[in-house]
């Protein structure tokens, strides 16, 4: 069965600097599509960045970068020049096909402190 | 463009009474997603709908629990009767296509007393 691991369930940072997340995951198949999400106070699901597995490049969003390490099923997400409000809980997914349909298998979570 | 849109955002009850949660999809998505999110489980996924039909209902909790897509884009999640284990913030998702990712509406926040 495929899994999602965040194995960091707080993490701080200092405003302006950066900061990785990590993820996990275990699956056996070879297509597949990763996704960070954000879920700040207001408790809204924000769609942060997505990686195609089939793609090597590591995609990027402004501030946002991921590390894709596919032998390793590793998916880090990585913060550059943190602000305020990127204080948030930040999860990783993982999505498998079934049917047709993208179901997504969320990770625990990693509730992340930018301190002024 | 509207997201996708969640009635109501919060609902306070007492336990044994009907709770019907709301959810308006984004124009164009074929793909419905209802999670349960609580401190000590996390983001659970319920059930999901491709087309309006269920794909996978195995993360409903019991029989108390059910949902429906009436139409292609509009959903309830229904529990009857309601038990103060089920307070919890109910998100509700849409997706199209393929690879699309996932577009939450804001939750409602649901306490059962």
């Amino acid at each position: 069965a495929q899994t999602v691991t965040q194995s960091q369930p707080e993490m701080s940072v200092q405003e302006a600097e950066t900061v990785t997340l990590s993820c996990t995951y275990d699956t056996s198949e070879n297509n597949y599509y990763l996704f960070w999400y954000k879920q700040p106070p207001s408790r809204q699901m924000i769609l942060v960045i997505r990686q195609e597995a089939y793609k090597q490049q590591n995609a990027t969003e402004n501030r946002f970068s991921v590390n894709f390490q596919k032998a390793a099923k590793s998916f880090s997400l990585k913060i550059s020049d943190s602000q305020l409000g990127d204080t948030a809980m930040y999860f990783c997914a993982f999505t498998e096909t079934f049917s047709g349909t993208y179901k997504y298998i969320f990770g625990t979570g990693t509730r992340l402190k930018v301190l002024a | 463009d509207a997201g996708v849109i969640q009635s109501p955002r919060h609902e306070v009850t007492e336990m044994g009474q009907e709770v019907t949660l709301r959810c308006k999809l984004i124009s164009g998505h074929n793909s419905l997603f209802w999670y349960r999110q609580t401190m000590m489980r996390g983001l659970e996924l319920l059930i999901y709908f491709n087309n309006n039909v269920p794909i996978d209902d195995s993360g409903m909790p019991e029989d108390r629990f059910s949902a429906k897509m009436p139409n292609a884009s509009f959903s309830t999640l229904k529990i009857q009767p309601s038990e103060p284990r089920d307070s919890a913030v109910y998100f509700c998702a849409s997706s199209g296509t393929g690879n699309q990712p996932q577009h939450f509406g804001d939750g409602t926040r649901l306490s059962i007393l």
